[in-house]
Parts: structure tokens; sequence; C-alpha cells
């Protein structure tokens, strides 16, 4: 069973379009980070929520950290073929000292 | 700025042979930690190394795989023997701090390295 359940596993879209992938857990987190891992190379971070209900983006990716701190989103505006990626999340559990990854959201972005 | 080295990039081997996979961290880091990924089980931590010192090693699968921090910038994850079922991309990562539990405290992978036993 994983500590982090991420959703849809796999997501294949156009581009143009918005997407939203999810991350949840009936644990509540420290922290969370979500990375981007594209073939043959390991994840690159892109951002890390802190706080209860933090909004945070990065121009078209708005990552969301829920109320209670078990949950996140991640909203991909207008989609590009460059979004194509592994998208993981990962975080660090209470009574934890260490960062525990989801399986990932796999999207594709077709031109 | 050199990242985080791992080789080889790619090993083929047959079971029951040793495996040895080597990882430079970034200089500085004082983190090291060892990732497993595969498609059914997703990203693993294995063992993860403070100051050289191994920390948490509750990850690892069993005796046959086993990792060592000589110094700061060199460790290596071994299997003797392999099995098929450890045919996996096996990724190093390091940070300055434990990621996630320090605040915007990341971790950085290397590329890598694709290991599959036959």
């Amino acid at each position: 069973t994983q500590l982090l359940e991420q959703s849809p596993q796999f997501l294949s879209i156009q581009e143009g379009e918005n997407l939203t992938v999810y991350c949840n857990s009936s644990s509540v987190f420290s922290s969370l980070q979500w990375y981007r891992q594209e073939p043959g190379e390991g994840p690159v971070l892109l951002v890390t929520v802190v706080t209860g209900g933090e909004v945070k983006k990065l121009k078209r990716l708005t990552f969301q950290f829920g109320d209670a701190r078990k949950d996140s989103s991640l909203h991909i505006t207008a989609a590009q073929t460059g979004d194509t990626g592994l998208y993981l999340c990962a975080g660090v559990a209470g009574g934890y000292n260490k960062l525990i990854f989801g399986a990932g959201t796999r999207l594709a972005v077709h031109p | 700025d050199a990242g985080v080295i791992q080789s080889p990039r790619h090993e083929v081997t047959e079971m029951g042979q040793e495996v040895t996979l080597r990882c430079k961290p970034i200089s500085g880091h004082d983190y090291l930690f060892w990732y497993r990924q595969t498609m059914m089980r997703g990203l693993e931590l294995l063992i993860y190394f403070n100051n050289n010192v191994p920390i948490d090693d509750s990850g690892m699968p069993e005796d046959r795989f086993s990792a060592k921090m000589p110094n700061a910038s060199f460790s290596t994850l071994k299997i003797q023997p392999s099995e098929p079922r450890d045919s996996a991309v096996y990724f190093c990562a390091s940070s300055l701090a434990p990621a996630g539990v320090a605040t915007n405290e990341k971790l950085f992978f290397g590329s890598g390295t694709q290991l599959s036993v036959l």
C-alpha cells in the first residue's frame, strides 16, 4: 500500500487542454514536494508546499496543498508537449525523517 | 556545477553475478540517498546516509543488498548475488539537509543506473 496515492496513473491529452493530477494520503504531511521526471533522467523538483491551503504557481502550473495537509493537487493550464513526463509527489509524514514518493502520474501531451 | 554522478548508466548481468553501482554526490551535500524505481512499486527509498553514516536502511530488500559510503564523495550499492527481480532503475540522490523535512530542501537526483538481471 502506497502512503501517497496518485491519480490518475496515466493521462493522455492534446496540446492546449487543461488537466489536474492528485496526490492523496490518510497521513498528515509536514510538507509535500512535486517532481517531474523525464525518460532516462532522475526526478527534478518543481515545488515544495508547506502550509495547509497553500497555493503556488509556476508559470502554467498551479500547486495546492490541502487544508489538512493530507493531499495536494497539480493543475496545468494549456498543456504543451514539453509538459510530458512522470509527475511525482513526495512528502515527509509525521514521525518520519525521510521523503516518501507516490507512484506518479504519467502524462503524455500530444501535438 | 556537476550534479550527482552515477555509474554505470546501464548494467546487464546474469543471475547470480555481483553488481556494484556507484554514486558521487554533489560536493557539500551531507545526505545521500539510494532509491529504486520500478513500474510496479514506483520510487522506493532503500537507504540513506548522513555524513557518511547509514541512518535508515529499512528499505533494503534483503541481505543480498549492501551499501557503503567510505567518504563524503563516494557511495556504492552492491547486490550479491543478483536476481531477475532486482531489475530496476537505481537512483542516487543527495541533499544539504533531509529533503522535505527542512523547508524547501530538495533532493538532487543522478540520471540513474538501469539494471537488467537476466
